[in-house]
């Protein structure tokens, strides 16, 4: 069973326009979550983390979101830029173990 | 700053042929995984290290060994390989507490 979910494989966004990315997961015990970009050929790039004690963290451009009542998870991306174009993944992790969702892959379009 | 190297970048085997992929980290980090990534599965756990000299199972073990040769190096063994092998691997490593994965830039495998 998938511990995280990304329900949208993929979403295209005018370049300045805000990106958002959603999550949702299903064990309540989850209490660090994060964000991850991928470029094709390489490996996944930390992006952004928020522990369950807060729900909102930001860095630059990038802000997460987290509903513990929803176990809803959300990144957005303001303003979009065509660079952002990559697969995004959300994780959560319990004690030494990760789960990702599937992925959504961005498209910025300039 | 290399932070986690995979070696090799790319590799083709025939079905039943054996492999080891290399992992190595710079980070004095103490805990490493090993993922494989296919196509609308996201990144699974195959198995992790939560410290030199300790080993364990995670999502999709079968079919593979790990060895955790020293802090820096986990290495990830293909005993007789399937085409169901066929993936991308990757290899992370994390520092201790709420830290984030840090990633390698994958191993891409195809079995015939």
């Amino acid at each position: 069973d998938q511990q995280v979910k990304q329900n949208s494989p993929s979403l295209s966004v005018q370049e300045g326009r805000i990106s958002i990315l959603n999550c949702d997961y299903t064990n309540s015990m989850f209490d660090y979550f994060l964000w991850y970009k991928k470029y094709p050929a390489e490996g996944p790039t930390f992006l952004i983390s928020i522990s369950s004690i807060k729900d909102k963290n930001e860095d630059g451009r990038f802000t997460v979101f987290l509903n513990k009542s929803a176990k809803h998870l959300s990144l957005h991306i303001v303003p979009s830029q065509p660079g952002d174009s990559a697969v995004y993944f959300c994780a959560t992790n319990t004690g030494n173990q990760f789960y990702f969702g599937t992925g959504t892959s961005l498209t910025v379009i300039p | 700053n290399a932070g986690v190297t995979q070696t090799p970048k790319f590799q083709v085997l025939k079905t039943g042929q054996s492999m080891t992929l290399q992992c190595a980290q710079d980070m004095n980090h103490n805990s490493m995984y090993w993922y494989r990534q296919d196509p609308g599965m996201g990144l699974r756990l195959i198995y992790y290290s939560a410290s030199e000299g300790t080993t364990d199972k995670g999502e999709v073990p079968n079919g593979y060994n790990v060895s955790r040769l020293n802090k820096r190096e986990f290495s990830l063994r293909l005993e007789s390989a399937a085409p169901s092998q066929t993936s991308v691997y990757f290899c992370a490593s994390r520092a201790a507490g709420n830290s984030p994965l840090h990633f390698g830039n994958g191993t891409r495998l195809t079995v015939t």
